[in-house]
């Protein structure tokens, strides 16, 4: 079964760090690019970072680029994005999803359930 | 970065009516739009791949069409699973952008 569980979401006060897992299953991880996507409480989403699917390449949005790294370990299939320096605005959902094409230049063909991290003080 | 800007925010619609939402870009990205349907509560779904590809599994009455920066799904005949807040996303260039959303509802 395809499937993507991501963990490691909750209370955070700003400006400390948070690190969230990815687990993959159900597909050859290790062949597949893998982004970060989050959704505001009510709002859009917007594309937070994205990885190469042998971690040589990564692709950040300006809003955490300097604060959050994605990295991942292909032994475990698992993908990770460490956040630091976190801000309110940082408040949302977070999906792993993964790209239908490797480079990243493809739709986002697998989805996670998410994970909330909160923001506050 | 390209900015999507989707039309209509919200459409409220009768059972068996056929919707149309569309999708505008700043510049053209030709055929690298994507649309995802994302129900209450749940993940984005992939709906469609480089403007008119159907993803698979998903119902024949979904359908994307569009090239360079006018884009437009189609939901023909909806149906009441089908209210959602649907996503067009680019992929052409970074940062990979999405619109910001059309809400559909049953009337």
């Amino acid at each position: 079964q395809v499937q993507l569980v991501e963990s490691g979401g909750g209370v955070v006060q700003p400006g400390r760090s948070l690190r969230l897992s990815c687990a993959a299953s159900g597909f050859t991880f290790s062949s597949s690019g893998m982004h970060w996507v989050r959704q505001a409480p009510g709002k859009g989403l917007e594309w937070v970072a994205f990885i190469w699917y042998d971690g040589t390449n990564e692709y950040y949005a300006e809003s955490v680029k300097g604060r959050f790294t994605i990295s991942r370990d292909n032994s475990k299939n698992t993908l990770y994005v460490q956040m630091n320096s976190l801000r309110a605005e940082d408040t949302a959902v977070y999906y792993c999803a993964r790209g239908y094409e490797s480079s990243g230049f493809d739709a986002f063909d697998i989805w996670g359930q998410g994970t909330m991290v909160t923001v506050s003080s | 970065e390209i900015v999507l800007t989707q039309s209509p925010d919200f459409q409220s619609v009768t059972p068996k009516e056929k919707v149309t939402i569309t999708c505008r870009a700043s510049q053209s990205i030709g055929s690298s739009l994507h649309w995802y349907q994302q129900k209450p509560d749940q993940s984005p779904k992939l709906l469609v791949r480089f403007a008119s590809q159907s993803f698979s599994g998903v119902p024949s009455r979904f359908s994307g069409s569009g090239s360079g920066t006018d884009f437009t799904l189609t939901i023909n005949s909806l149906e009441a699973e089908d209210v959602a807040t649907y996503y067009c996303h680019q992929s052409s260039s970074l940062p990979w952008t999405f619109g910001q959303g059309t809400k559909v509802e049953i009337k």
